[in-house]
């Protein structure tokens, strides 16, 4: 069965400092991986996918499958970038099974 | 980008009511519209898997008959919640598909509370 595991609940870094969101999966199939982004009061919405290698507000991603891994990382976190993220994994046609989720924190 | 609304986006009723919700794509077609339950300080837990014209997929422990799933249009999937009860408190959220799309389009969720 698919799994995504996100093992931090809460991840609080100072500004400035390198911040990496950790995602690991289980799925036999051929993974499609997203990072998914919730800012306070805001929808669910797509920061990047690992198929298309960009680095979107500084963060990138990149998925080791001998890992089973997809961890999100930025260099300098921001204070802006406090939020929930969600790592995602495409199964089947188009379903999506969704990590619990890391709320980061980026203190001043 | 796409939007997706939902309407609407708070509602409180009795128990033993039903409510319904929808779900539009505001710019484009989706064949394809996904409906998730999320509670408090947890994951999106997808629900269902609506299919324009045909019936929805749902997810397994989730109950048909009490979450009714209607996608009649190629913009529109209605959520409709059959007597309701407390325990069906949650946020609601519904995305869509674009055709030949990589990813879905999350509407903003519509807060459910029972009393």
């Amino acid at each position: 069965a698919q799994r995504v595991t996100q093992p931090e609940k809460l991840l609080s870094v100072f500004k400035g400092a390198p911040v990496e969101l950790k995602c690991n999966y289980s799925y036999s199939g051929s993974p499609e991986l997203f990072w998914y982004v919730q800012y306070s009061r805001q929808r669910l919405q797509l920061l990047l996918r690992h198929i298309s290698r960009e680095s979107i507000k500084g963060f990138t991603a990149d998925l080791n499958k001998g890992e089973t891994s997809f961890h999100l990382k930025k260099p300098f976190a921001q204070e802006e970038d406090s939020a929930m993220y969600y790592c995602a994994l495409k199964y089947r046609n188009n379903d999506m099974r969704f990590g619990a989720g890391t709320r980061l924190t980026v203190k001043p | 980008g796409a939007v997706v609304s939902q309407h609407p986006s708070r509602v409180i009723c009795k128990s033993g009511t039903s409510v319904k919700i929808e779900c539009r794509s505001l710019d484009f077609q989706a064949t394809t519209m996904f409906w998730y339950r999320q509670f408090p300080k947890q994951s999106l837990m997808l629900m269902a898997t609506s299919n324009e014209g045909s019936k929805a997929t749902y997810e397994q422990g989730v109950e048909k008959d009490k979450f009714l799933i209607n996608h009649a249009s190629l913009t529109l999937s209605t959520l409709t919640v059959t007597s309701a009860h407390p325990e069906d408190s949650s946020f609601y959220i519904c995305s869509a598909h674009l055709p030949r799309g990589e990813t879905q389009y999350f509407g903003p969720g519509t807060r459910l509370l029972v009393l």
